[in-house]
């Protein structure tokens, strides 16, 4: 069974520092995805990570893809505020359907 | 391009009751997910759909059904409703594994939130 394991779960920052969310999973995948989640609103896509040492960057946020550690990254530099939400990282496995099996998210607070 | 759409946003039923939760993809989508986001229990896939069939079903007993209509729009039925179904339901749509895209990248709607009383 794929399991997949984020860390930490609750993160409060200050503005301008950075930060690292750890994304674990516990067998082969064939894909990887980072999406945010504002309160009480749907998922919106953030990256989507398709191979091995794959590495994309939007603004602040910078993810990453290791399928040998079976490890994905999510590094926020100088956070701000609006980047406060929850984010999740999923994988997906085309054997299993392309479902998608979730990580528990991790709740970030920027603070002024 | 709309992006993906259900309806309705909000609906409340009793315990015992069922309730009927409707989705429209992305145009071009074939493929239709089904999610549960219940407090506590994180996301969990439910369902998914592709051209009309029943493709694969996570953990869920069967009172939890659903179907996807030659548009590719989909429904999700749930009967017997019991309190634990309280959830935010999320449909998501992809075009099909092996399309020329290539990312398989599902893309989510606003979400019906369900509150069983």
């Amino acid at each position: 069974e794929l399991k997949v394991e984020q860390n930490p779960l609750f993160l409060s920052m200050q503005e301008g520092k950075n930060y690292t969310i750890y994304c674990n999973y516990s067998t082969t995948s064939d894909r990887l995805y980072w999406y945010r989640q504002d309160p009480g609103k749907s998922l919106e896509s953030l990256f989507v990570l398709l191979s091995n040492g794959a590495v994309k960057q939007e603004g602040r946020l910078m993810a990453s893809l290791d399928t040998k550690a079976r490890l994905s990254t999510l590094h926020i530099t100088a956070a701000v505020h609006d980047l406060s939400a929850t984010y999740f990282c999923a994988v997906d496995r085309e054997t299993s359907g392309s479902r998608l099996t979730f990580g528990e998210g991790t709740q970030l607070t920027v603070n002024p | 391009e709309a992006g993906v759409t259900q309806s309705p946003t909000h609906l409340i039923k009793t315990r015992g009751q069922q309730a009927t939760l409707r989705c429209s993809p992305i145009s071009g989508h074939t493929s239709v997910y089904w999610y549960q986001q219940a407090l506590g229990l994180g996301l969990q896939f439910l369902l998914w759909y592709d051209e009309g069939e029943e493709r694969n079903r996570g953990n869920f007993p069967p009172r939890f059904s659903g179907r996807q209509f030659p548009n590719y729009s989909s429904e999700l039925n749930v009967n017997a409703l019991e309190l634990e179904d309280s959830a935010l339901y999320l449909c998501a749509s992809s075009w099909v594994a092996g399309h020329p895209s290539g990312t398989y990248e599902q893309y989510f709607g606003p979400g019906t939130r369900l509150t069983v009383t």
